[in-house]
C-alpha cells in the first residue's frame, strides 16, 4: 500500500491563481519531499521539509508539514502556464532507503 | 555533467522475450534506484543499490534483476517479459547511501510496452 496520498487527483485553476495540494501519509517519517512532473519527462526535485519542521518557502512554493495529522501540503502562488504539470508527494520512513511515492496531483493551469 | 542518462526511451518486447534497460549517472552519486510508474499508481521502487557490488529488493522487485558493479551503471534486467511489465521505467540517484535529508536525480525514463 502507499505511503503518500495526494488530494486532489486533477486540479485545474486559471493562470495567476494559487494552486494547492494536499499529501496525507501513515507512517512516521524522517522527511517528506515533493517533486514535479512535466509530462514525458523525470521527476525533479522541487524541496523537502523535515519532521521537525512546520512550513517551508521556496520561491512560490510554500510546504507545510502537520505531523500529527500525518499530512503536507503544497501551495504554489501566482500560478504560470509553465506550471502545468504532475507533482508527486515522498515520505522517507526513518531509516530507510527509500523515497515512497504517492499518485500525484496533476495540475492544469489554464492562460 | 548529463545527470542521470536512460537508454533507450522506448522500448517494444515480445512476451517471454528479454532485454536491460541502462542507466548511467556523471554525479559520483552512491545511491540508485529503479522505480516503475503506472497510471493511477505513483512510482514504485524495484530495486536500490547503495554501493558498487550492493543491491536490494525494493516494493516490486518480481521479475527484475540487477546488478551494480561500478559507481555509474545500475542496469535492470527483464529476464522474461510480461505484459504485467508494460510501464515507464525511472532510473534515480542520490548523493547519499539513500537515508536522511538526500533528494533524487531521476533520468528521462524509458517506455516499455510488452505485447
Amino acid at each position: 500500500s502507499q505511503q503518500g496520498e495526494e488530494d486532489p487527483q486533477a486540479l485545474s485553476i486559471q493562470e495567476g491563481e494559487n494552486a494547492t495540494m494536499n499529501c496525507s501519509y501513515k507512517t512516521s517519517i524522517n522527511n517528506l519531499q515533493w517533486y514535479r512532473q512535466n509530462s514525458g519527462r523525470g521527476l525533479v526535485h522541487l524541496i523537502l521539509i523535515r519532521s521537525n519542521e512546520r512550513e517551508k518557502h521556496s520561491g512560490r512554493l510554500r510546504v507545510t508539514l502537520d505531523t500529527s495529522k500525518k499530512s503536507s501540503s503544497l501551495l504554489i502562488t501566482a500560478s504560470r502556464a509553465a506550471d502545468t504539470a504532475s507533482y508527486f508527494c515522498a515520505t522517507r520512513v526513518h531509516s530507510a532507503r527509500q523515497l515512497t511515492f504517492g499518485s500525484g496531483t496533476q495540475l492544469t493551469v489554464l492562460p | 555533467n548529463a545527470g542521470v542518462t536512460q537508454t533507450p526511451k522506448f522500448q517494444v518486447l515480445k512476451t517471454g522475450q528479454s532485454m536491460t534497460l541502462q542507466c548511467a549517472q556523471d554525479m559520483n552519486h552512491e545511491y540508485m534506484s529503479w522505480y516503475r510508474q503506472d497510471p493511477g499508481m505513483g512510482l514504485r521502487l524495484i530495486h536500490y543499490s547503495v554501493g558498487a557490488g550492493i543491491t536490494d529488493q525494493g516494493e516490486v522487485p518480481n521479475g527484475y534483476n540487477v546488478s551494480r558493479s561500478t559507481t555509474e551503471d545500475f542496469p535492470l534486467r527483464l529476464l522474461s517479459a510480461a505484459p504485467s511489465q508494460t510501464s515507464v521505467y525511472f532510473c534515480a540517484s542520490s548523493q547519499g547511501q539513500g537515508v536522511n535529508d538526500e533528494k533524487l536525480f531521476f533520468g528521462s525514463g524509458t517506455q516499455l510496452s510488452v505485447l
